[in-house]
């Protein structure tokens, strides 16, 4: 089982819509989390951290759950320039590691 | 501008050659990092470092050599003993402790021909 999965998609949703991604992962020591944002053939670029319950960013609201071990990201309002491949990481205190899961494509269609 | 930059962008490698990939960081970070990504994976570190004149392996080390003389920079060998070389290659940067978030640099893309 990977440390961080989450579902590859890709979400084709139209734009105004919501949209929500979920990645679990299975470290119970994880203690940082942060969501990114890749467009093809860029590099990754920061999202949100979420490091207790949640973050809200303007139409980005990260959530996080610790009992079941997942963190959710919901895009309100999507836009066209929404879409891009969104990655979600985890760390935990101590290492010097980040895992990243492999992404979730959305695309946001007119 | 703060930020962090690679070079070059695209490189073309024959087999059997030596690259060297750079990064450069101008945000006072202490680590920095080495990734590879490629297609329908998730980013894997290849090596990390704290701190000046120091580096550790990562969790595909094999086939790669790094040194870290100042703080700013922090380049990246792909050697011949790299047996698939072609990908996208990251260098990220922080400041030391996982709860703070890493910044990318535009990456370089590796091609051995």
């Amino acid at each position: 089982r990977k440390e961080v999965e989450q579902d590859p998609g890709p979400f084709n949703v139209p734009e105004g819509a919501t949209v929500a991604f979920n990645c679990t992962y299975s470290n119970s020591a994880s203690q940082s989390f942060f969501w990114y944002r890749q467009d093809c053939r860029k590099e990754p670029k920061l999202l949100m951290s979420v490091y207790s319950s949640g973050n809200e960013d303007g139409r980005f609201t990260a959530q996080l759950n610790r009992a079941s071990q997942y963190i959710s990201l919901l895009i309100r309002d999507s836009k066209l320039s929404d879409s891009a491949t969104y990655l979600c990481v985890s760390s935990t205190s101590g290492t010097y590691k980040y895992i990243f899961g492999t992404g979730t494509r959305l695309k946001v269609l007119a | 501008d703060g930020g962090i930059t690679q070079s070059p962008k695209y490189l073309f490698r024959k087999e059997g050659q030596n690259v060297t990939l750079s990064c450069e960081q101008n945000l006072n970070h202490d680590a920095m990092y080495w990734y590879r990504q490629d297609p329908g994976q998730g980013l894997r570190l290849i090596y990390y470092s704290q701190i000046v004149n120091d580096f550790q392996k990562g969790d595909i080390a094999e086939g790669y050599s790094v040194s870290r003389e100042k703080k700013e920079s922090f380049p990246l060998t792909v050697t011949s003993a790299q047996k698939n070389p072609t990908a996208f290659y990251l260098c990220a940067s922080s400041m030391w402790g996982t709860y703070n978030e890493q910044f990318f640099g535009p990456g370089t893309r590796l091609t051995v021909l």
